[in-house]
Formats: structure tokens, C-alpha cells, sequence
């Protein structure tokens, strides 16, 4: 079964400062493709970044990358220089069967001016 | 592009009536997925369609919960007999399928059954 594991309910930041998100998954397939999204208070998700997993190259968006180690099987996110719009819930997901979105119970972030 | 647009923001019911949400998805986009998202939790999948079909159904969609997507473009998700264990936001995403995998989400409805 594909399975995706936030083990960090709560982080907290300050600002300007660097966090790192922790995300795990499991799954048989061998294409697949691994998402953080960003779901601010009482606003829509959207997609932060985006990683195709045979691509070894780490995603980069901005002041948004991911830490992808493919064996073992972890897609960490990190935030630089930390701003107080980044407050939010962040889900870690991976691609479904169906293509649909298998999301963890994601981190709440907040941000420290 | 005007995005995802889900209808209504919020809907407060009671046990035992039924409710109908309404999503429009990004027009180009064929494929359109339901999820369900409760408190503390990520989002769980429902249903998607690829244009007018309904593809594949969760074993959380009860049969109490119905799906469709008429002509491809807009979807509706009904729950009959509503119950408190629905409450819930309902989340619409859509996608272009063989272009990538990047869903594009609505802002939900929220959904409180008294």
C-alpha cells in the first residue's frame, strides 16, 4: 500500500531563519511522483514543489527545495530565509494509482517575526 | 485561468437532509477528483472523473454519496441522509492527465451537520 508519514505535527520558525519538513512514504511503484503542498489558513492548497522520482536532481522552487533519498525513502522539504506568509499547514503527498493524491497528516508551520 | 471554483464556501445542515456541492474545474482540464479532508488530517481520496466518466470510487464514498460530471465540465457531489460523521471540507481538485501530475485544488466547501 502507498503510504506517506508526517512525523511532525507542529514546527515553529523564525524569521529569515531556515526549517526543514520531515516526510517518509512507501510505495511498490518504481515511477512515481512526490508533492508538498501548501495550505494556508481558510485558503486553498496549493503546490509548492514537485519531484519526479527518477530524476536525482533535488527539486528547487525559489527558497523551496526538497531533500529526496530515494532509498530511503524520504522527501524532506526546506524553507530558507523563512517569511511570515509561509505560515501554514504543509502535506507531503505522493501520486496514487489513480492519480489521485495520497496525502500525510501534514505540519503546522509558524512562522516567529 | 480563473482556477478552481468550488459552491457553496460553506453549507450547515442537518442529520438526515441532503446536500449538493458543485465544482468547476479549470475548463481545460479533464480529469477531476473529490477528496475529503477532516479535521487534523490530510486530504482522502473519493472519486475522480476523466471527462464525463466516473473512473474510480473509495471505499469512504459510502453509498450515501454520489458523484457525477455531466458533458465533462463541471462536477456535483451529493450526500443523502446526511450524517455528523460527514461533516467535513470537501476538496475539488482537476488536472490535465498525461501532462504531469500537478492537481489544482478549490477552495472547498465546508460542510457542519448538526
Amino acid at each position: 500500500a502507498q503510504t506517506v508519514t508526517q512525523s511532525q505535527p507542529e514546527m515553529s520558525v523564525q524569521e529569515a531563519e531556515t526549517v526543514t519538513l520531515s516526510c517518509t512514504y512507501d510505495t511498490s511503484e518504481s515511477d512515481y511522483y512526490l508533492f508538498w503542498y501548501k495550505q494556508p489558513p481558510s485558503r486553498q492548497m496549493i503546490l509548492v514543489i514537485r519531484q519526479e522520482a527518477y530524476k536525482q536532481q533535488n527539486a528547487t522552487e525559489n527558497r523551496f527545495s526538497v531533500n529526496f533519498q530515494k532509498a530511503a525513502k524520504s522527501f524532506s522539504l526546506k524553507i530558507s530565509d523563512s517569511q511570515l506568509g509561509d505560515a501554514a499547514m504543509y502535506f507531503c503527498a505522493q501520486r496514487g494509482s489513480q492519480g489521485n493524491l495520497i496525502f500525510g497528516k501534514g505540519t503546522k508551520l509558524s512562522v516567529k517575526p | 485561468d480563473t482556477g478552481v471554483s468550488q459552491d457553496p464556501r460553506h453549507k450547515i445542515t442537518k442529520r438526515g437532509q441532503n446536500v449538493t456541492f458543485r465544482c468547476d474545474p479549470i475548463s481545460e482540464h479533464n480529469r477531476l477528483y473529490w477528496y475529503r479532508q477532516t479535521l487534523g488530517q490530510g486530504p482522502e481520496f473519493l472519486t475522480y472523473f476523466q471527462n464525463e466518466a466516473q473512473l474510480e470510487k473509495s471505499r469512504l464514498l459510502s453509498d450515501r454519496f454520489s458523484a457525477e460530471r455531466p458533458k465533462g465540465s463541471f462536477s456535483t457531489l451529493e450526500i443523502q441522509r446526511t450524517e455528523q460523521g460527514d461533516s467535513a471540507m470537501y476538496l475539488c481538485a482537476s488536472r490535465v492527465s498525461g501532462r504531469g501530475d500537478t492537481q489544482y485544488f478549490g477552495p472547498g466547501t465546508r460542510l457542519t451537520v448538526l
